[in-house]
C-alpha cells in the first residue's frame, strides 16, 4: 500500500494560465475524490468519480475546472485561465466501497498547493 | 443542509494535559462521523471514525471520540497531550452517502 499521491506538490502560476494536476489513487480503490481547502478553512468537496465515471460535481466546480479519470485509474484536474481565487490546496482521497451497511473511508494524498499571482 | 461546527479555532494545552477538541453536527440522516489530523504542508490522515455500534469510539495516537447522539456531539479526546499532537484536526461528517463534510478545524498547540 503505497498510499495516495499527488503531483506536483507546489504549483506557482501567473493568473491565465492553465495547470494540470495528477492524483494516482490507493490500487484497487475504485471511488476517487477531489477537495479543495482554502487557507483557514476545511476541505470542500468539489467532485467524485466511481471507477471512470464523473458521478457528482459540486457547484464550486466552474466551467474553467474539468476532472478525468481515464480507465479508472488515475485523474486529472486541470484549471483554465486561473484567476488568484483559485489558490488553494487541492487534495485528492480515494476508498473502496464499503462492505453492508457502512460507508467508506477515504485516504487522502498530500495534496497540491496552488498559488496564482 | 447538513453542517460541522467545531468550537475553537485554537485550542492550547500544556503537555501532559488533557485535550479536549468539541465537534457539533447537523444532519437529517444518521450521520457517519470521522475525525481527521493534518500536519503543516501535508494530506489529512484518519485518526477516528464512527460508523454504527459502539458510541465511543478509539483511534490512533491514543485518541477517542464519543458519538452523542442526543447532544449531536462527536467531541475528541486524548488523557495526556504531547507535543507531537500540535497540528490542526478536522471533523467531517457523511450524512448518508460518500461526500464528506469538513468543519473548519481546530489548530491544537501544545506548550512544553
Amino acid at each position: 500500500d503505497t498510499g495516495v499521491s499527488q503531483n506536483p506538490r507546489h504549483k506557482i502560476t501567473k493568473r491565465g494560465q492553465n495547470v494540470t494536476f495528477r492524483c494516482d489513487p490507493i490500487s484497487e480503490h475504485n471511488r476517487l475524490y477531489w477537495y479543495r481547502q482554502t487557507l483557514g478553512q476545511g476541505p470542500e468537496f468539489l467532485t467524485y468519480f466511481q471507477n471512470e465515471a464523473q458521478l457528482e460535481k459540486s457547484r464550486l466546480l466552474s466551467d474553467r475546472f474539468s476532472a478525468e479519470r481515464p480507465k479508472g485509474s488515475f485523474s486529472t484536474l486541470e484549471i483554465q485561465r486561473t484567476e488568484q481565487g483559485d489558490s488553494a490546496m487541492y487534495l485528492c482521497a480515494s476508498s473502496l466501497p464499503p462492505g453492508g451497511l457502512s460507508t467508506d473511508t477515504q485516504y487522502f494524498g498530500p495534496g497540491t498547493r496552488l498559488t496564482v499571482l | 443542509a447538513q453542517s460541522v461546527t467545531q468550537l475553537g479555532s485554537h485550542v492550547s494545552v500544556s503537555e501532559g494535559a488533557l485535550v479536549l477538541l468539541r465537534c457539533n453536527y447537523s444532519s437529517s440522516v444518521p450521520p457517519y462521523l470521522f475525525w481527521y489530523v493534518q500536519y503543516p504542508n501535508q494530506g489529512l490522515q484518519l485518526l477516528l471514525k464512527y460508523t454504527t455500534g459502539a458510541t465511543l469510539v478509539k483511534g490512533i495516537n491514543g485518541f477517542e471520540a464519543e458519538f452523542k447522539k442526543s447532544e449531536t456531539s462527536f467531541h475528541l479526546t486524548k488523557p495526556s497531550a504531547h507535543m507531537s499532537d500540535a497540528a490542526e484536526y478536522f471533523c467531517a461528517v457523511i450524512p448518508g452517502s460518500y461526500k464528506l463534510i469538513f468543519g473548519s478545524g481546530t489548530r491544537l498547540l501544545v506548550r512544553p
